[in-house]
């Protein structure tokens, strides 16, 4: 157990709707990262925030947003849901993520699965 | 831009023999590198990270990686497979000097044990 939990586990939904996914960092980590998982794209990432405040962004849609809370936890918003938005959501937290924390490990917790129908 | 190849979609071994999962890897610069594994239904679990000095780390669960920089590859290694060492590994990178300290991710290689 990594100590980064998420949830929901699974999340089934349907085109067009919007889902918000939840991920706790680990205790005493002030960053948190969201990867996406998918068979075609592999693992990617879309967003880092470090203490509240966005820090980095890679392949993020439009359609998607994140925050990162007063209490360090992350939520990730995908809205405008296409088929091709399924894949496995990963979030993963590590201590800093600030200048010359590039040796940091991260941390992964458990995934959320999304389907959208 | 960084990138990373593990040119294996899957490696097999018989279990009590010796395994490698290569990556190999370029980025502008020094890189930091690490192994990940990923078990069925499981999120990803660090293995090992090279950051700077020996070329030869060592992780968890008797895995080991060997640091090359003329080659840029970072193998992992591990002298005796078990059946349960059976899963998906991803090798990444993050540049040195990456401001945001995202990880790049390989597209992973299935390592299949058998009795």
């Amino acid at each position: 157990d990594s100590g980064v939990t998420q949830t929901p586990k699974h999340l089934i939904t349907a085109t067009g709707q919007r889902v918000t996914l939840r991920c706790s960092p680990r205790s005493g980590d002030l960053s948190v990262y969201w990867y996406q998982q998918s068979l075609d794209q592999g693992l990617q990432f879309l967003i880092q925030y470090y203490n509240g405040e966005e820090r980095a962004k890679g392949n993020i849609l439009e359609r998607f947003s994140a925050q990162q809370f007063p209490d360090l936890h992350s939520e990730l918003n995908l809205s405008s849901l296409e088929l091709g938005d399924s894949a496995l959501y990963f979030c993963a937290s590590s201590v800093g993520g600030g200048a010359g924390a590039g040796t940091d490990t991260q941390y992964f917790g458990p995934g959320t699965r999304l389907t959208v129908l | 831009a960084q990138s990373v190849a593990q040119p294996e979609d899957q490696v097999n071994v018989a279990e009590g023999n010796p395994l490698t999962v290569k990556c190999t890897y370029s980025v502008s610069g020094n890189p930091y590198l690490f192994w990940y594994v990923q078990y069925p239904n499981r999120g990803l679990q660090f293995l090992l990270k090279y950051i700077t000095g020996d070329n030869l780390v060592k992780g968890s669960y008797g895995f080991e990686a060997e640091f090359n920089k003329s080659q840029t590859s970072f193998h992992l290694k591990k002298p005796s497979a078990l059946v349960s060492d059976s899963a998906l590994y991803f090798c990444a990178v993050r540049p040195v000097n990456n401001a945001g300290n995202m990880l790049t991710f390989g597209g992973g290689t299935r390592l299949m044990v058998k009795p």
